[in-house]
């Protein structure tokens, strides 16, 4: 099956900065996502983006798919950008996504 | 709208007690999944419908684990016999279930089942 990788596992930055967390997968996706998880186990919806880029405020995404990886910008994070984020992957063949580990983000004031 | 609602939130069984856990998908999601998120690691895919039918269970760890979405709307998901191996957060999630954008999957808040 597809395996998914993120990176940094941890990342400590204080309000303000700037910051690119990285997804990279093993095969074809039809289906990539980008949750952030909060303190209270909720999974937002942050980015659907199975190829291209997307920005929604402070948060923009691009996933180049020929190359298998995504990458997902924080900018002038924010003390509430704390919790984990997850990329998600899904392939053609099935319809279940496959979550990397995720990357543990704390932010500082 | 109404989000993915998930009951109860947190569940408490002893070691050997049944257990159901109730998911509520968005109104007219034709996709409903269930994952496992243990502590510290990324939720794992459990099963799989498409309206009433169940098309992937590849994911349940053992026969003691049950799901069932009879009316293609709500489902439940039923652990017998819990073990504490069993402990973890239940998350639910559904879709659109069409092709491209609308196969994008909105979670709920999940279910933490502490097994004792």
């Amino acid at each position: 099956g597809i395996q998914v990788e993120q990176s940094p596992p941890d990342l400590i930055l204080q309000e303000g900065a700037n910051s690119t967390l990285r997804c990279n997968f093993s095969d074809s996706v039809n289906n990539l996502q980008w949750f952030h998880q909060n303190p209270w186990g909720q999974l937002i919806n942050l980015f659907y983006i199975p190829s291209g880029t997307k920005q929604n405020g402070r948060l923009s995404a691009t996933t180049v798919a020929t190359e298998r990886y995504s990458l997902l910008y924080i900018s002038s994070s924010q003390t509430t950008d704390s919790g984990v984020y997850f990329c998600a992957v899904g392939s053609y063949n099935t319809d279940k996504l496959i979550f990397g580990t995720g990357t543990r983000l704390q932010v500082f004031p | 709208g109404a989000g993915v609602s998930q009951s109860p939130r947190y569940k408490v069984a002893k070691r050997g007690q049944d257990v159901a856990l109730r998911c509520d998908p968005i109104s007219g999601h034709v996709s409903l999944f269930w994952y496992q998120q243990a502590l510290g690691q990324g939720p794992e895919f459990l099963t799989y419908f498409q309206n009433e039918a169940q098309l992937d269970k590849s994911g349940l760890p053992s026969d003691r684990f049950f799901a069932e979405r009879p009316e293609g709307s709500v489902s439940t998901l039923k652990i017998q016999r819990t073990q504490q191996e069993d402990s973890a957060v239940y998350l639910c999630a559904s879709s659109l279930g069409l092709a491209g954008a609308y196969n994008e999957q909105f979670f709920g808040p999940g279910t933490r089942l502490t097994v004792l």
